[in-house]
């Protein structure tokens, strides 16, 4: 099946830091998605994001299919960012499946 | 607010007791899934339902099984728990457009004892 790699696995920030999370995969994908898993527990989605570039905020996501991976750029950080960051991928057949990365966790320090 | 809400919440069983986890939505959305969340592992797809009654397995489908006999109830049933099977249980609903977007359930905690 399709691998997912995401570093770091780990970050450590200052409030008011910028950071950027990537997302490696293993074959071509037709749905992409960034997750936020916060300290306790809720899984909130962040991005879908299959091809191109969204915003939301401080929030940005880039994905290029191409090349197989995908970033999500987190600016003006905050103690509430604070979590797992999880990229999971659908692949061509079978898109609305997802399979999980092991996520990178952030904790921004005030 | 999503409009999908799971239960229980939290829950002890004893080891080859059945228990059934339930998922519930309000959005009247077609897909749903149940995904399981393990340290080291990540979150992995047990079972999901493209429709009423229309379920298929996924990744680590053993030991467990689905029922969907109405769009906003998707129910997971562990026929006899064991101790590997303790983890949190995520719910995910998502719809039939275009967009694949998950929405997932705040999860229910088992132990099995």
């Amino acid at each position: 099946g399709i691998q997912v790699e995401q570093s770091p696995p780990d970050l450590i920030l200052q409030e008011g830091a910028n950071s950027t999370l990537r997302c490696n995969f293993s074959d071509s994908v037709n749905n992409l998605q960034w997750f936020h898993q916060n300290p306790w527990g809720q899984l909130i989605n962040l991005f879908y994001i299959p091809s191109g570039t969204k915003q939301n905020g401080r929030l940005s996501a880039t994905t290029v299919a191409t090349e197989r991976y995908s970033l999500l750029y987190i600016s003006s950080s905050q103690t509430t960012d604070s979590g797992v960051y999880f990229c999971a991928v659908g692949s061509s057949g079978s898109a609305r499946q997802l399979t999980f990365g092991s996520g990178t966790q952030l904790t921004v320090l005030p | 607010d999503a409009g999908i809400t799971q239960s229980p919440r939290h829950k002890v069983t004893e080891t080859g007791t059945p228990v059934t986890l339930r998922c519930h939505q309000t959005e009247n959305h077609r897909y749903m899934y149940w995904y399981r969340q393990d340290p080291g592992h990540g979150l992995r797809l047990i079972h999901y339902s493209y429709g009423v009654k229309d379920t298929d397995k996924g990744e680590v489908s053993d030991g467990y099984s689905v029922s969907r006999s109405k769009t906003e109830d998707f129910l997971l049933t562990l026929e006899s728990a064991t101790s590997s099977q303790t983890s949190v249980y995520f719910c995910a609903i998502s719809d039939s457009t275009v967009n694949y977007g998950y929405t997932f359930g705040s999860g229910t905690r088992l132990t099995v004892v």
